[in-house]
């Protein structure tokens, strides 16, 4: 069964302080591992998909790459409009494309 | 372009009675996912359809939970004799293609309340 586990659940920063989010997983012969944005009362939004060990891809503030047991999520000098939670979810290999999902983390930038 | 839709944004029912909550997905999208979400938890799998079958359900509770896509584009989750512990937002996603190598994309949700 494929399971993820997202550190921290919550974490606090201050505008400009730059900071990491980990998403441990086990999945049996990953497809993909997807990083969403999830603001109050919203659906997920969709940021990043990795495939393989090694992989990074970046946008605008955020960087995300993948080993073969976890993926980050860096966050580089955050404003406060990237506070929100922050889902990292894997497809794997016996899953027919159903995502798994960990818990999130709520971020909170102060400015 | 247009995004997924959900409908109703909200829904309050009592106990014990039937609702159907609709998707309507990006246009050309082959892939659909319902998914359940409750406070403070990730979305949790319900159902897969492929086209017009269900390609995977595994992940609907019990047999209270049904959903249909007659025509391989909107998709419709119909819940029988609901009870307070149904109480969650229902998001629907679609991706271009399904394997689990597509990106899905969410709408925002119905929040169903069980009175």
């Amino acid at each position: 069964e494929d399971q993820v586990t997202q550190s921290p659940e919550a974490l606090r920063l201050q505008e400009g302080e730059s900071s990491s989010l980990n998403c441990s997983y086990t999945v049996s012969g990953l497809r993909g591992l997807f990083w969403y944005r999830q603001d109050p009362g919203k659906g997920p939004e969709f940021l990043f998909t990795l495939y393989s060990a090694g992989e990074e891809k970046e946008k605008e503030r955020l960087k995300a790459t993948l080993t073969k047991k976890e993926s980050f999520l860096h966050i580089t000098a955050p404003k406060p409009e990237d506070s929100a939670t922050y889902l990292c979810a894997v497809a794997g290999g016996t899953s027919y494309g159903k995502l798994t999902f960990g818990q999130g983390t709520i971020l909170t930038v102060h400015p | 372009g247009a995004g997924v839709s959900q409908t109703p944004s909200n829904k309050v029912t009592e106990k014990g009675k039937y609702v159907e909550l609709r998707c309507d997905p990006i246009s050309g999208h082959t892939a659909l996912y319902w998914y359940r979400q409750s406070l403070g938890q990730g979305p949790e799998f319900l159902i897969y359809f492929q086209g017009t079958g269900a390609a995977d359900d595994s992940g609907l509770p019990n047999d209270r939970f049904f959903a249909v896509r007659p025509e391989g584009s909107v998709s419709t989750l119909k819940i029988q004799r609901t009870e307070r512990g149904d109480s969650a937002v229902y998001l629907c996603a679609s991706s271009l293609n399904g394997g689990g190598n597509y990106e899905q994309y969410f709408g925002p949700g119905t929040r169903l309340t069980v009175t």
